[in-house]
């Protein structure tokens, strides 16, 4: 199994320009998720999803949109990058299952938005 | 204000130390809890669910207080491999068990 796995790994945007990050899970969970992390603010949740077609808002969802066609993979959109979405951004999955179930983090994208 | 608030550290021990991180959350209708780890540019990775009886994994001691909100682990030991960022995690209440980070302390060990 490959678990969590993120597409691009890297990105360069400048101000402006449209990307879609891609999540995909093998382990058939229903529950996934949108985190990102800048320097000395922890992960903060983005948008997150309960199942296939299903979708909600986070933390921090303005500037974002997602979708989840299928259940093992959630897009994460920037329609208009801009400076401050400059971030690490995190998938995660888990299983739908009782409270104290794992979450499956992927390794990450790097974005930049010059 | 961030609702899971932890010290920020850097915590600088020697090998075979003992050292001890703290947690506060402000939402009292979280549930689930836990500390996860997290290595420079990597992504996090659970190190222990934190349950309201207190539980041990080893040389890793976590307890919770749910009248007070206070999280805390324990590190006995510590070894260089421990080196790392401790990030204190409560669930977001009705948000399909997202999570919500705090900020992480940072741990290094030295020899």
């Amino acid at each position: 199994n490959a678990g969590v796995t993120q597409t691009p790994k890297f990105r360069v945007l400048k101000t402006g320009q449209s990307m879609t990050l891609l999540c995909a899970q093998d382990m058939n969970h229903e529950y996934m998720y949108w985190y990102r992390q800048d320097p000395g603010m922890g992960l903060r949740l983005i948008h997150y999803s309960v199942g296939e077609g299903t979708t909600a808002k986070g933390e921090v969802p303005d500037g974002y949109n997602v979708s989840r066609l299928k259940k093992q993979n959630f897009l994460l959109g920037l329609e208009s990058a801009a400076p401050s979405q400059t971030s690490v951004y995190f998938c995660a999955s888990r299983p739908l299952r009782e409270l104290y179930n794992e979450q499956f983090f992927g390794p990450g994208t790097r974005l930049t938005v010059l | 204000r961030k609702e899971v608030e932890q010290d920020p550290g850097p915590f600088n021990v020697p090998e075979g130390a003992t050292v001890a991180f703290n947690c506060t959350y402000s939402n009292s209708a979280s549930q689930s809890f836990f500390w996860y780890r997290q290595d420079c540019r990597k992504e996090p990775k659970l190190l222990m669910s934190v349950y309201s009886s207190g539980n041990e994994d080893g040389r890793f001691t976590a307890q919770l207080n749910r009248a007070s909100q206070y999280i805390s682990l324990l590190i006995r030991d510590s070894k260089l491999s421990d080196s790392a960022t401790y990030l204190c995690v409560v669930n977001y209440p009705n948000s399909g068990y997202a999570l919500n980070f705090g900020k992480g302390t940072s741990l290094l060990v030295t020899p």
